[in-house]
């Protein structure tokens, strides 16, 4: 069935440092992927998303992109803030199931001045 | 626009008692999908609603249920409530499944502890 396998965490990083967050992902056919963060004391939202192979979805300095031969969508920033602290989620859904999303156990990041 | 409203916020039962939690999407969101969110599992599928109809389900027991309103408002009800049912339930609106792009909108959850 479909899957998704997320890094583990938590990640604390140094503010500026360099971010990833690993994701694999079990699917058949051709799953959109998502990355979702919640930060604290706020619902879930959506970070970026990419629909096709070899698309990069972009937000917020944040990037990733769909490698369907490593069956990955990895998550990197540049340049961690204060503000990047939350929690990390990776998701898929399956053609015809847009709303039902397979989730990641969720990264814990912690960005220290 | 207001978002997702999720209520109650916080509530306490007792094993064997049923609860109902009711969810509110954004306007003009006919969608809302339920997920729950447990630290051992994570954020597992319950159960998505389009138009008062149910279109797909999550691997839980049938003691979870739920059903929408004709203003697309949906409520969920967990009956004979069980420990391991104690857990932070999400609800979450899009605008139509054929529409949808993937994003879905996601309150701040209802969260329920059984004793």
């Amino acid at each position: 069935g479909d899957s998704v396998t997320q890094m583990e965490g938590p990640v604390t990083l140094s503010e500026e440092a360099f971010l990833t967050i690993n994701c694999t992902y079990t699917a058949t056919g051709y799953p959109s992927l998502f990355w979702y963060v919640q930060y604290p004391g706020e619902g879930l939202q959506l970070l970026l998303k990419a629909t096709k192979a070899d698309d990069k979805g972009s937000n917020k300095g944040f990037e990733a992109t769909y490698r369907k031969e490593t069956t990955s969508f990895h998550l990197e920033k540049g340049s961690v803030q204060v503000s990047d602290s939350a929690v990390y989620f990776c998701a898929l859904s399956r053609i015809g199931g847009a709303n039902n999303l397979f989730f990641g156990t969720g990264t814990r990041l912690t960005v220290i001045p | 626009k207001a978002g997702v409203t999720q209520t109650p916020r916080y509530l306490i039962k007792t094993r064997g008692q049923q609860v109902t939690l009711s969810c509110s999407p954004i306007s003009g969101h006919r969608s809302v999908s339920w997920y729950q969110q447990t630290p051992g599992q994570g954020l597992q599928f319950l159960f998505e609603y389009f138009s008062e109809t149910q279109r797909n389900k999550g691997n839980f027991p049938g003691r979870f249920s739920g059903r929408q309103f004709s203003n697309s408002r949906s409520e969920m009800n967990v009956s004979t409530l069980e420990l391991g049912d104690s857990a932070l339930y999400l609800c979450a609106s899009s605008l139509s499944p054929d529409r949808n792009t993937g994003e879905l909108f996601f309150g701040e959850g209802s969260r329920l502890t059984v004793l």
